[in-house]
């Protein structure tokens, strides 16, 4: 079974600076898919960004990339310019690329932002 | 464009009874998944079905059950609820071609047991 860790329970940034949660997992496979979800209030899970473990390249959407560093099982995200509307609860996620489609979740981080 | 529906969006329920939550995923979209957020946690896997059978089990208890219909809604049937029963349940559906493996959530049956 897949572990994935999220070891910061809370995160703060001023506004416009950047913060960056981390993701740690644990797995065997060599392809698997890494997410990030956001949850605000409302409750509803957003998909943030993706990264396929078979690209080297660090996905990036807009003001979130990320930092997947395969061998050491690492997956951090980056928000950069950080907003209001960034606040929320975000979850690192895994899911295999075999006939197992779940997500794993982490525990996650919630993100306050300072005006 | 067309989200993942999920309804009722908010249901209560005694101790002992029984609730079915209903989900309606993204028009071509096959796969359907079942998530439980308790308070303070994380989505936790229940079970998933593909082109109508199921397809991954999770920990969902003996006391729910689950199925996809053809026209690939699917709905989670819960018995004998208990108050630990309470909490946000998901539905995200997927496409099976490689493009499409994201899940897309729906927006969540918020259950309360009393």
């Amino acid at each position: 079974a897949q572990t994935v860790t999220q070891s910061q329970p809370e995160m703060s940034v001023q506004e416009a600076e950047t913060v960056t949660l981390s993701c740690t997992y644990d797995t065997s496979e060599s392809d698997y898919y890494l997410f990030w979800y956001k949850q605000p209030p409302s409750r509803q899970m957003i998909l943030v960004i993706r990264q396929e473990a078979y690209k080297q390249q660090n996905a990036t959407e807009n003001r979130f990339s990320v930092n997947f560093q395969k061998a050491a099982k690492s997956f951090s995200l980056k928000i950069s310019d950080s907003q209001l509307g960034d606040a929320a609860m975000y979850f690192c996620a895994y899911r295999s690329s075999n006939n197992d489609y779940k997500l794993s979740f982490g525990a996650g981080t919630t993100v306050t932002v300072r005006a | 464009a067309a989200g993942v529906i999920q309804s009722p969006r908010h249901l209560i329920k005694e101790k002992r009874e029984t609730a079915t939550l209903k989900c309606y995923p993204i028009p071509r979209h096959d796969t359907v998944y079942w998530y439980q957020q308790g308070p303070g946690q994380d989505p936790q896997f229940l079970i998933s079905f593909y082109e109508k059978m199921q397809s991954d089990k999770g920990s969902i208890p003996d006391r729910f059950s689950a199925q996809q219909f053809s026209d690939y809604h699917s709905e989670l049937n819960m018995s004998s609820l208990e108050l630990g029963d309470s909490a946000l349940y998901f539905c995200a559906s997927s496409g099976r071609d490689r493009v499409s493996y994201e899940q897309y959530f729906g927006p969540g049956t918020r259950l309360t047991v009393t």
